[in-house]
């Protein structure tokens, strides 16, 4: 497609609900990073692709979040049992390998967990 | 990674010139300065990246001295539609191949009067 896709747009989910939040990167992308951004913040790294080998999860903040990439397109964050601080923009963002036009970001998913 | 530091918020009128600096106090000599720009309700958007001096491109341009450790993003003549959160981010090229997770910060939001 023309852009990073992201869905669903809104999320609210209650307390302990599992969620999952899908990203669709420009077509040809070999690089998939997700990030999270509390209301007034900047963007959070929390995990990165190459393909479908998830190389960095670091920023994952607990055992609760999990993502997958498994044909090295679509990638899906899943969080588990979510709690009120999990209430954020998710966002996604695709490259090339040799990131010849730089990184193109999706619109986010809100989360709201009530 | 080298840390930022931007002001929180800036306040401008619609025609005038937007200077937003940036400090980046130990920026390594193979970090290069880029700006991103995010909207309301969507991603970051790239603007302008340089390594040193002056770069200029349709949309704005990136002033940086001789010592690097900081650097000045330059909008000429806002307009409303410039209303937006404007990160400073040092590090890799967003332009090389290679591992590069983006650090962001809080940003500086702009606010565009009439």
């Amino acid at each position: 497609g023309a852009g990073v896709s992201q869905s669903p747009r809104y999320k609210v989910a209650k307390r302990g609900q599992d969620v999952a939040l899908r990203c669709d990167p420009i077509s040809g992308h070999v690089s998939l990073f997700w990030y999270q951004q509390a209301l007034g913040q900047g963007p959070e790294f929390l995990t990165y692709f190459q393909n479908e080998a998830q190389l960095d999860k670091s920023g994952l903040p607990s055992d609760r979040f999990f993502a997958e990439r498994p044909e090295g397109s679509v990638s899906t964050l899943k969080i588990q049992r979510t709690q009120q601080e999990d209430s954020a923009v998710y966002l996604c963002a695709s490259s090339l390998e040799d990131r010849e036009h730089g990184y193109t970001f999706g619109s986010g998913t809100r989360l709201t967990v009530v | 990674l080298a840390k930022t530091t931007q002001p929180i918020s800036m306040d401008s009128y619609e025609g005038q010139e937007v200077n937003i600096t940036c400090s980046h106090n130990n920026i390594a000599t193979n970090d290069y300065i880029t700006w991103y720009q995010q909207f309301p309700s969507q991603g970051p958007r790239f603007i302008i990246q340089g390594y040193k001096t002056k770069v200029t491109n349709e949309v704005a341009s990136l002033f940086i001295p001789a010592d690097r450790k900081s650097s000045t993003l330059s909008l000429p003549r806002v307009s409303l539609s410039d209303t937006a959160v404007y990160y400073c981010l040092v590090g890799a090229s967003m332009f090389s191949g290679g591992y590069n997770k983006l650090i962001f910060g809080a940003g500086t939001r702009l606010a565009v009067h009439p």
